[in-house]
C-alpha cells in the first residue's frame, strides 16, 4: 500500500470548515483513498473513500486532486465533537484486506 | 444503523490466562476482523476471516491467539496464556460481501492484562 503523510496536529475554529490533507505521492492507479477517524479510544468510524473522483457524504467531502498524489478531507461545519485523530490511508485491493493505520492528524476544535 | 458490537468493553485478567474476545459484526457482513491498538500506538492488524477460515493474518498473531466463529453470529479471538504485552485495545471491524468494502469497527474490548 502507498505510504501516506499527514500533519500531526491541526487546530479547527468550531462552525469553521475543517480541511485535512494527506499527501499519497506513490499512490497507484487501482489504490482507492480511505479516511477513518478516532475519538479517544473509539474504534475507528469509517468516514469516506474514493479513487479518482470528488465525493460527498453527510459527514464530509474528499477532494482527490487530479494526479491522485493527494486529497483534503473536508468536515464542512466544525463541531467540538469532531475531535479526534483522522486517519488517510490508501489501499490496495490487490494486497490483502487489511487496512494499515498510520499516525493520523490529530484535529482539536477549538469553542 | 446496523453496527458492529464488542463484549466485554473491559476485561482485566492474570498474566497466563486465557481470554475470550467477543465481536457480533454487522448481520450480513461476510469478512471479519481484528486489529489491536497498544496505548499511544497504532491500530494493527491482527487477522482476518472468511468462509470460516483465517485468510490473512500479521506477525503479531502467533500461536497464542485464535480465531473463530461459533454460530451465525459470533466472532471470537482467543489468547491462550495473555502475557503483560498483550494489554491492549482491541478493535473487531466486519465488510460486506466483496473483501475490498468498506471495513466497520467495533467500539472495541480494553484487556488488562496484571
Amino acid at each position: 500500500d502507498a505510504k501516506t503523510t499527514q500533519p500531526t496536529s491541526m487546530d479547527c475554529a468550531e462552525g469553521r470548515a475543517a480541511n485535512l490533507p494527506c499527501n499519497h505521492s506513490t499512490i497507484s492507479g487501482n489504490e482507492y483513498v480511505y479516511w477513518y477517524r478516532q475519538i479517544h479510544s473509539q474504534g475507528p468510524q469509517y468516514i469516506i473513500h474514493g479513487l479518482k473522483n470528488n465525493e460527498t457524504n453527510e459527514m464530509a467531502s474528499l477532494i482527490i486532486t487530479e494526479d491522485r498524489k493527494s486529497s483534503t478531507l473536508i468536515l464542512p461545519h466544525a463541531t467540538l465533537r469532531d475531535t479526534a485523530v483522522y486517519y488517510c490511508i490508501v489501499r490496495s485491493p490487490n494486497t490483502g484486506n487489511q487496512f494499515y493505520f498510520g499516525t493520523g492528524t490529530s484535529l482539536t476544535v477549538i469553542p | 444503523e446496523p453496527e458492529v458490537t464488542q463484549t466485554p468493553s473491559h476485561q482485566v485478567t492474570q498474566m497466563g490466562q486465557e481470554v475470550i474476545l467477543r465481536c457480533v459484526p454487522i448481520s450480513n457482513h461476510l469478512y471479519f476482523y481484528w486489529y489491536r491498538q497498544i496505548l499511544g500506538q497504532k491500530v494493527e492488524f491482527l487477522v482476518s476471516f472468511y468462509n470460516n477460515e483465517i485468510s490473512e493474518k500479521s506477525e503479531i498473531f502467533d500461536d497464542q491467539f485464535s480465531v473463530e466463529r461459533p454460530d451465525g453470529s459470533n466472532f471470537t479471538l482467543k489468547i491462550r496464556s495473555t502475557k503483560l504485552e498483550d494489554s491492549a485495545m482491541y478493535f473487531c471491524a466486519s465488510s460486506g460481501s466483496v473483501p475490498t468494502d468498506t471495513q466497520y469497527f467495533g467500539p472495541g474490548t480494553r484487556l488488562t492484562v496484571l
